[in-house]
């Protein structure tokens, strides 16, 4: 089946601790996107990358990294500088954005919840 | 901040159409309309989405008014599984989505 796969679905960090969360497509999507949602809220860009070995900042970057070293994947660290992780993270994929008409449909993972021990 | 505002909730019979409205009245001639939904716990669901004309597919039917300044998504026979949170979404070029709280959906038996 062809989608976006995000693991672990549950992931508890400890103090002072950098965690890793996996986002992995087999759609051919050239853009990759992260996502943070605190409870009884939108959605919050984090990073986001539109093709392999490039990414950008979203409105919440502080406290996160990111690598896109393949196509397929875009990894996302959630760092000891962040200082409030307990949320849901959600990766998303497209094709290529550009152009001025923006019709790229952004497809999402089932989500990782973090929470801090 | 998202351009767009919902109600904050609405309440709809199993079996009945579902007409969920959403307001954008600063949208710009380029920018597409998005809906989506999350059922809980769960990620964003594509539902559909619009630049100027009506538009159906198998799950929904997107209505936009002549001048673009509001739409509505109508799910024609709304089941319990319908039950989520509706976004409405304006997209410009850029790349990312910005979600504002939308509308709950609860269908009833």
């Amino acid at each position: 089946d062809g989608g976006i796969t995000q693991s672990p679905k549950y992931l508890f960090r400890k103090e002072g601790q950098n965690v890793t969360l996996s986002c992995e497509q087999n759609l051919n999507h050239d853009a990759m996107y992260w996502y943070r949602q605190d409870p009884g809220q939108g959605l919050r860009l984090i990073y986001y990358s539109q093709i392999v070995n490039d990414f950008q900042k979203g409105d919440i970057a502080e406290g996160y990294s990111v690598s896109r070293e393949k196509k397929e994947s875009f990894p996302l660290t959630v760092t000891s500088a962040q200082k409030n992780p307990t949320a849901f993270y959600l990766c998303a994929s497209s094709d290529r954005t550009g152009g001025v008409v923006a019709k790229n449909i952004q497809y999402f993972g089932a989500g990782t919840r973090l929470s801090v021990l | 901040d998202a351009k767009t505002t919902q109600p904050p909730s609405m309440d709809c019979a199993e079996g009945r159409a579902a007409n969920l409205p959403c307001n954008h009245s600063t949208i710009s001639g380029n920018e597409y309309v998005y809906w989506y939904r999350q059922i809980h716990s769960q990620g964003p669901q594509y539902i559909i989405h619009g630049l100027k004309n009506n538009e159906t597919n198998e799950m929904a039917s997107l209505i936009i008014t002549e001048d673009r300044k509001s739409s509505t998504l109508i799910l024609p026979h709304a089941t319990l599984r319908d039950t989520a949170v509706y976004y409405c979404i304006v997209r410009d070029g850029g790349n990312k989505l910005v979600f504002g709280a939308g509308t709950i959906l609860r269908v009833k038996s």
